[in-house]
């Protein structure tokens, strides 16, 4: 089955600096590609999301994009501010189930 | 007022007890889901489904069952048999079909006393 690795843990970075997030997918299969914000006690709310005939997508300060050759997609946030901070969370969804969900990147943005 | 709700927001649960979580919708979605959340493993799949009385389950079933006699609800049963059920409990759901986005709920925490 499909298995969705997420890159890294945590990181912490100044406000204003750009934070990339990085994941990789299995199933080639694969074409549907969500980008999720969860603060702490609440449900993940979707931020950004990219279909595999796109290679690039952006949204103000928030970008993502996908290599479907090397099976990997990244979020990246620029001139990132304080309530960017929350942990985020990569997904996959194979054909005939649901999104397979990385394990989360807690960022954290200091001013 | 559109959305996912969720109740209750924190559950208690004794040893040996079954307890259940609800999941309503109003967006018309035909798929709902179950996540369970623990710190540092992301969000598991628990069930899923996509139609009226019809569901699949997901990679961490044991000890779960799930009823979708209604498009708008989806309640989650946590049995006894699930020897460690302390978690954030997610419920989402979706239009039918691949590529289509997924909408959490606010979640619900389950405690064992």
């Amino acid at each position: 089955g499909e298995n969705v690795e997420q890159h890294p843990s945590t990181l912490s970075v100044q406000e204003g600096d750009s934070a990339v997030i990085k994941c990789t997918y299995s199933d080639s299969a694969s074409n549907y590609f969500p980008w999720y914000k969860q603060e702490l006690g609440k449900g993940p709310q979707l931020i950004i999301d990219i279909r595999s005939n796109v290679g690039e997508k952006k949204d103000q300060r928030i970008a993502v994009t996908l290599n479907k050759t090397a099976k990997h997609f990244s979020l990246h946030i620029t001139e990132t501010q304080p309530e960017d901070s929350a942990v985020y969370f990569c997904a996959a969804n194979p054909p005939e189930t649901a999104l397979i969900f990385g394990k989360g990147t807690t960022l954290s943005v200091s001013s | 007022d559109g959305g996912i709700t969720q109740s209750p927001k924190y559950l208690f649960r004794k040893e040996g007890q079954n307890v259940t979580l609800s999941c309503e919708q109003n967006l018309n979605h035909d798929a709902m889901y179950w996540y369970r959340q623990d710190p540092g493993q992301g969000l598991r799949l628990i069930y899923y489904s996509q139609i009226v009385n019809d569901f699949q389950k997901g990679d961490i079933a044991e000890g779960y069952s799930v009823s979708r006699e209604k498009k708008e609800s989806f309640p989650l049963t946590v049995t006894s048999a699930q020897k460690n059920p302390t978690a954030f409990y997610l419920c989402a759901s979706s239009n039918s079909g691949q590529k289509e986005t997924q909408y959490f709920g606010p979640g619900t925490r389950l405690l064992v006393l």
